[in-house]
């Protein structure tokens, strides 16, 4: 079965300080795709990234970054010098091959204090 | 940019109602998904469409059905609206199946008292 675990439900640091979002995921495929979505206050989420399981390599995108391992299935996110405007709930997702429909984790809610 | 519209921000609505929840996209995409947010939940999946008159039920379809006349739109049906299906409710939709992401509408928030 699959299953998505963010652990963290609430993180809250103060502005320019680094932080990372866990998110661990379970499933018996060989070949599938994670995802992170960012939900901010208007309610409207937002695709991030996507990664698929043969592709280990991390990914940086200006502030953001995502650590995959399948060793240990996880697939962290790192804001770094975070600012208010990241305030928002982030969700893990994954979904296997052949399957149409993305199995989200139940989201961390990060508050960034000025 | 892919642009998902839902009918209403904000709903209000009496038990035993019918209720319809509206979404439409405007890239052509095949599939299209209706989730309910609830605090602690998560997003959990409704039903599914991947063709126009196709649907497939997702994880928690009782008390909803859909319908997917056109492909550009997706509607949600309470048939009788009860207080527990007071929810946050999301539309989605993708280009194909698995491996392409979801892109989403701004959500209908539903009252039902």
């Amino acid at each position: 079965a699959q299953k998505v675990t963010q652990a963290q439900t609430e993180i809250s640091v103060v502005e320019k300080e680094d932080v990372t979002l866990d998110c661990v995921y379970e499933t018996r495929d060989t070949t599938y795709y994670l995802f992170w979505y960012k939900q901010p206050p208007s309610g409207e989420l937002v695709f991030l990234i996507r990664r698929n399981s043969f592709d280990e390599q991390n990914e940086i995108s200006g502030r953001y970054s995502w650590n995959f391992q399948k060793s240990t299935s996880s697939f962290n996110f790192t804001i770094t010098a975070s600012q208010v405007v990241d305030s928002a709930v982030y969700f893990c997702a994954l979904s296997e091959i052949g399957a149409s429909k993305i199995i989200f984790g139940s989201g961390t809610r990060l508050s960034i204090r000025p | 940019d892919v642009k998902v519209t839902q009918s209403s921000r904000y709903l209000v609505k009496r038990t035993g109602e019918k209720v319809f929840l509206e979404c439409v996209q405007d890239m052509d995409h095949e599939n299209m998904f209706w989730y309910r947010q609830d605090p602690g939940l998560g997003l959990r999946l409704i039903y599914f469409s991947y063709d126009v008159k196709m649907k497939e039920k997702g994880d928690i379809p009782e008390g909803y059905s859909v319908s997917r006349e056109k492909k550009e739109r997706f509607s949600l049906i309470l048939e009788s609206a009860s207080t527990n299906q007071t929810s946050m409710y999301l539309c989605a939709s993708s280009l194909g199946g698995s491996g392409y992401e979801q892109y989403f509408g701004p959500g209908t928030r539903l009252t039902v008292t």
